[in-house]
């Protein structure tokens, strides 16, 4: 059984492109949230997406966004990327909103 | 604004030793509070998790003592073992959104044998 998987592992990035990261949820999980980990720091929630809907949303600025798919999948972008972007972005899945959240390995994003 | 904070940043026990780690929370809708475990380069693994109607949980080598009129909670790990070497989260959430987990700032344990 796949647990979540995230797409790349590793990307680097100029100051002011734009980014992608994918996410497929653990099999049977229809919730996916985003997080962003600052080296030495705890995740911050970003946004959490059921139904192909935003649900809930941390505090990021707008430069941040996400899509849901049919199939559960979820996209982050971030667009005007600055250098305190550079974090390690994981996504969470679970079997509706209030059930425990399992992570992906997450996407190491440098921005330069 | 740090909801849950989490003590002491880093921790060096002997193997066989119980290190313990100590959070403390302000917001009174959290209800469920969850530890994770995360190795280098790995995303965060659930390991243990309490609810406010429980005083201690206890699953293998973990135990979660839980405080609700102090809103303080903690992890200890018995028999430590040299493959605990980890950094350890505590966290928080409230009802209609365990997704939307609160973090402490991490405890980076190292277990020497």
């Amino acid at each position: 059984d796949a647990g979540v998987t995230q797409s790349p592992t590793h990307l680097i990035k100029t100051r002011g492109q734009q980014v992608t990261l994918r996410c497929s949820p653990k099999s049977g999980h229809d919730t996916v949230s985003w997080y962003q980990q600052a080296l030495g720091q705890g995740p911050q929630f970003i946004f959490q997406y059921y139904e192909e809907e935003e649900r809930q949303r941390g505090n990021f600025p707008d430069r941040f966004s996400g899509h849901q798919f049919p199939n559960y999948s979820s996209e982050l972008n971030v667009n005007a990327l600055l250098l305190g972007d550079s974090a390690l972005y994981l996504c969470a899945s679970s079997l509706g909103e209030n059930t425990e959240a399992f992570f992906g390995q997450g996407t190491r994003l440098t921005v330069v | 604004q740090q909801q849950v904070k989490q003590s002491p940043q880093s921790l060096i026990v002997q193997k066989g030793g119980i290190p313990i780690i100590n959070c403390a929370y302000e917001n009174t809708a959290f209800d469920y509070f969850p530890w994770y475990q995360q190795f280098p380069g790995k995303g965060p693994a659930l390991l243990i998790a309490i609810r406010p109607d429980v005083s201690e949980k206890k699953e293998g080598r973990f135990t979660i003592s839980f405080n609700k009129s102090a809103k303080q909670f903690s992890l200890h790990i018995m028999d430590s073992q040299p493959g605990d070497s980890a950094t350890y989260f505590c966290a928080a959430s409230s009802p209609g959104g365990y997704q939307k987990v609160t973090f402490g700032t991490g405890t980076k344990l190292q277990v020497i044998p």
